[in-house]
């Protein structure tokens, strides 16, 4: 597609269920990364792939959060037992890695609340 | 650690100049840069230094880097409505990645 595609644009949940979010980055971008942005705060890095696998997952602020990229093109970041600390817009961008200047394209986010 | 500092909110008149400061920590950051947030609109890149330079200019904007100091500044010159949003300032890491300030809301007075 044109742009990083982000699905769901907003997801409400409770309180121990399980979420899935989906990030489609632009076409032969090599580089897919995940934020988290709270109200007021800056994009927290969670974790970044190289192809299909997590070149960095250092921002992964438990294990309750997972993030895969199985073939090297769509992402889904996983967050088991969800917590009322967990909502927050989930940001995710893509880039062409290498040795380029290495810009984000930015997705819109998916708004994650957790009742 | 990684961390990357910047002043919190900036308030500018109209047709003045804005400059926004930041601080980062890893002095191997191969390029710096200024992300853009709109109201309710994802980053946008707004534009970005490479280490090796000291100064960038692009029209109204003008990007300072003093590695020593570890200090960067992005300067807007003949500050417009429009540049109301939020800038963050980021660093890069090792190969790829990223990592951002906590961002300057930037309020234009009339």
């Amino acid at each position: 597609g044109a742009g990083v595609s982000q699905t769901p644009s907003n997801k409400v949940t409770e309180k121990g269920k399980y979420v899935e979010l989906r990030c489609d980055p632009i076409s032969g971008h090599t580089a897919l990364y995940w934020y988290r942005q709270s109200l007021g705060q800056g994009p927290e890095f969670l974790i970044y792939f190289q192809g299909t696998g997590a070149a960095d997952d250092s921002g992964l602020p438990n294990d309750r959060f997972f993030a895969v990229r199985p073939e090297g093109s769509v992402s889904t970041l996983k967050i088991q037992r969800t917590e009322r600390g967990d909502s927050a817009m989930y940001l995710c961008a893509s880039s062409r890695g290498g040795t380029g200047t290495g810009e984000l394209f930015f997705g819109e986010g998916s708004r994650l609340t957790v009742l | 650690g990684e961390d990357v500092e910047q002043s919190l909110f900036l308030s500018v008149r109209e047709g003045d100049s804005s400059v926004i400061n930041c601080t980062y920590t890893d002095s191997s950051s191969t390029y710096l840069y200024w992300y853009k947030q709109e109201p309710g609109a994802g980053l946008q890149l707004l534009t970005y230094i490479f280490s090796n330079m000291d100064m960038k200019q692009d029209q109204r904007l003008t990007v300072l880097l003093n590695k020593k100091d570890k200090h960067l500044s992005l300067r807007i010159a003949d500050t417009q409505t429009g540049d109301s949003a939020i800038y963050f300032c980021a660093e890069s890491i090792g190969d790829d990645k990223i990592i951002f300030g906590k961002g300057t809301r930037l309020h234009i007075l009339p």
